[in-house]
């Protein structure tokens, strides 16, 4: 079974850091870009981060950029998501997402995991 | 920043069609993916690149790109179809290339 389970969420006080990581199985890792997508409780979905599948080409929303660094290990089928300085903002359930395709522009996410919930409050 | 633009909400009854559309500059232009969303779960996506269906999705969902409005329809509307729908597409129009998301759409099976 194609699978993205995501962990690592918790609550935080503002300014401090979190580490998401997402395991993937069912479907060969490396080909793929994978995605950072959020939900604040009630809102929209944002995107925040995506990395091709070899990690050579990244990229970051803007409400992010500076702040949070996206890797991914082949090796392990994983993703990680370094979270510094976080805001009340970023307060979000965390959905790792597999793109259609290697490049991590242009094509669609194709699997979703159930997400991680991140609330940043002192 | 390109906005994506949807209706709040759109209501039908079931086995009627329902049109949701979604609205952006030059979005002709763009590849536009629509993705389903039920309470608690996560998103799945039902049409990419405009008109592709993915595997096991009903072909009661199509999408369609002319002009500045994107529509993604549902035919023979069931109750199972109630979930907020978002649209999404790849901007590159500015320094900072991005995914942008519509705001949703909640359908509404009466």
């Amino acid at each position: 079974e194609v699978q993205l389970v995501e962990s690592g969420g918790g609550l935080v006080q503002p300014g401090r850091s979190l580490r998401l990581s997402c395991a993937a199985s069912g479907f060969t890792f490396d080909h793929f870009a994978i995605h950072w997508v959020r939900q604040a409780p009630g809102k929209g979905l944002e995107w925040v981060s995506g990395i091709s599948w070899k990690g050579g080409r990244i990229g970051y929303a803007d409400s992010v950029k500076g702040r949070f660094s996206v890797s991914r290990d082949n090796a392990k089928k994983s993703l990680y998501l370094q979270m510094n300085s976080l805001r009340s903002e970023d307060t979000a359930l965390y959905h790792c997402a597999k793109g259609r395709y290697g490049d991590y522009e242009r094509d669609a996410f194709d699997i979703w995991g159930q997400g991680t919930m991140v609330t940043v409050s002192s | 920043s390109y906005v994506l633009t949807q209706p709040p909400s759109v209501s039908v009854a079931p086995g009627q069609t329902a049109k949701i559309t979604c609205g952006g500059n030059r979005i002709g232009d763009k590849s536009v993916h629509w993705y389903q969303q039920k309470p608690g779960q996560a998103p799945v996506l039902v049409v990419c690149d405009n008109t592709d269906r993915p595997s096991g999705i009903p072909e009661r969902f199509s999408g369609s790109n002319s002009g500045n409005t994107v529509t993604l329809t549902i035919s023979e509307v069931e109750a199972g179809d109630e979930a907020d729908y978002y649209c999404q597409v790849w901007d590159s129009s500015t320094d900072h290339p991005n995914w942008v998301f519509g705001g949703g759409t909640k359908l509404t099976v009466l």
